[in-house]
């Protein structure tokens, strides 16, 4: 099994483009999560989705949108990004104990 | 509201010294606690993780933690530190509910040879 992926794994951005983020998991999970990861702050989260059809908003959901696309798949959108969303993006899933499963991470850099 | 307090943001340790990693946290209920670990470039990998029952709870990589629900806290040990546990340590705390996690801020770990 895979368990989380992320896609794409580095990306650099231009103030104002849009991009996609893209995660999957293969373990039958029901939740997912998208967090950013900046120095000094920890983990912080973007959105999350409890069940497949349903995302709600995190701490900081502000410039981002996700969509829940089926039960593997839940994907994280910049319409227009800017230089303070250069960070470390994780997905993750859980179980129903609330142990968090994490992908590898993208990093993005907006310039 | 839930919060997590990682008081040392940076501590070094001996290779072979002893390890305590600080944990506190605050939750109305009796909370799922977790230990994650996160490599240079890496994703998040779970140490350990605490629901109920023995408040001492064994871990990977030889990690242990102990829940003090009197302190609210649950602090990371480890009796021998290798060079390969250099990496940084995210205490979380869960409601149960909706599976959301509220993380620490993290404590980076150096170990000297």
């Amino acid at each position: 099994n895979a368990g989380v992926t992320q896609t794409p794994k580095f990306q650099v951005l231009k103030t104002g483009q849009s991009m996609t983020l893209q995660c999957a998991q293969d373990m039958n999970h029901n939740s997912m999560y998208w967090y950013r990861q900046d120095p000094g702050m920890g983990l912080r989260l973007i959105y999350y989705s409890a069940s497949e059809g349903t995302t709600d908003k995190g701490e900081v959901p502000n410039g981002y949108n996700v969509s829940r696309l089926n039960k593997r798949e839940f994907s994280l959108r910049l319409e227009s990004a800017a230089p303070s969303q250069t960070s470390v993006y994780f997905c993750a899933s859980s179980d129903q104990y609330n142990e968090q499963f994490f992908g590898p991470g993208t990093r993005l850099t907006v310039l | 509201a839930q919060s997590v307090t990682q008081p040392d943001i940076h501590i070094t340790v001996s290779e072979g010294a002893s390890l305590e990693l600080r944990c506190n946290y605050s939750y109305g209920a009796t909370p799922y606690l977790f230990w994650y670990v996160q490599s240079p470039g890496q994703g998040l990998q779970l140490l350990l993780k605490y629901f109920s029952g023995d408040t001492l709870v064994q871990g990977i990589k030889g990690f242990e933690a102990e829940f003090k629900r009197s302190q609210s806290s649950f602090n990371l040990r480890k009796p021998s530190v290798h060079w390969s546990d250099a990496a940084e340590y995210f205490c979380a705390v869960g409601s149960g509910n909706t599976g959301k996690l509220i993380f620490g801020q993290g404590t980076t770990l150096q170990v000297k040879p």
